[in-house]
């Protein structure tokens, strides 16, 4: 089946603690996204990747990181330096070409720090 | 003003009844518009998309676009309990791959 995955479902860390959270995409898009989405808000852009080993910042990138090695997978850290990062984060894809930017998102990740 | 906005609150309709949301935007140059649904607890699925001025119906839901007034609506026709959820608009700003998102309407439908 085509689609994007992302693990683990829920995630906790303990303050000070970087943690990584997966996304994999088998639908040959060329871009993929990060987002953050909290409670009654709509979703955040963290980082963008058009293409491997390319990425850009979205509005929100500060104490996150990013690695585009591979077209299929697009990894965030989360890191200590991310001062709130409870939150759901999705992952999503798109093809680049003809404009249309439709994104498919996974099924998230919810991080809790304890 | 925000990019993409979704001002009304919480909207709830009886089953059978239409659910008509709307959604403004700042960049009079964005060409691409979505719909997306999300149940409580789970990723937005999109639902729509639009690209042209005028009306795009697929089943019980239609996509309304007015660029010249920078708004697009999303109308529920017969509206069903597993309609019940956030509906998030999203909007291509500025001609490039990245998406605005408005914070959504939650839509209660009222069995």
């Amino acid at each position: 089946d085509g689609g994007i995955t992302q693990s683990p479902k829920y995630l906790f860390r303990k303050e000070g603690q970087n943690v990584t959270l997966s996304c994999e995409q088998n639908l040959n898009h060329d871009a993929m996204y990060w987002y953050r989405q909290d409670p009654g808000q709509g979703l955040r852009l963290i980082y963008y990747s058009q293409i491997v080993n390319d990425f850009q910042k979205g509005d929100i990138a500060e104490g996150y990181s990013v690695s585009r090695e591979k077209k299929e997978s697009f990894p965030l850290t989360v890191t200590s330096a991310q001062k709130n990062p409870t939150a759901f984060y999705l992952c999503a894809s798109s093809i680049v070409s003809g404009g249309d930017n439709e994104q498919f998102f996974g099924p998230g990740t919810r991080l809790t720090v304890l | 003003q925000k990019e993409v906005e979704q001002n009304s609150g919480p909207l709830s309709v009886p089953e059978g009844a239409i659910a008509s949301l709307n959604c403004t935007y700042s960049d009079r140059v964005s060409q691409s518009f979505f719909w997306y649904r999300q149940y409580s607890g789970k990723s937005p699925e999109l639902i729509m998309s639009i690209y042209s001025n005028g009306d795009k119906e697929d089943g019980r839901f239609t996509a309304q676009l007015n660029k010249a007034s920078q708004y697009v609506s999303l109308l529920i026709r017969d509206s069903q309990p597993s309609d019940s959820a956030t509906y998030l608009c999203a909007v291509n700003l500025y001609g490039n791959n990245r998406l605005a998102f408005g914070k959504g309407n939650q839509v209660v439908v009222i069995p």
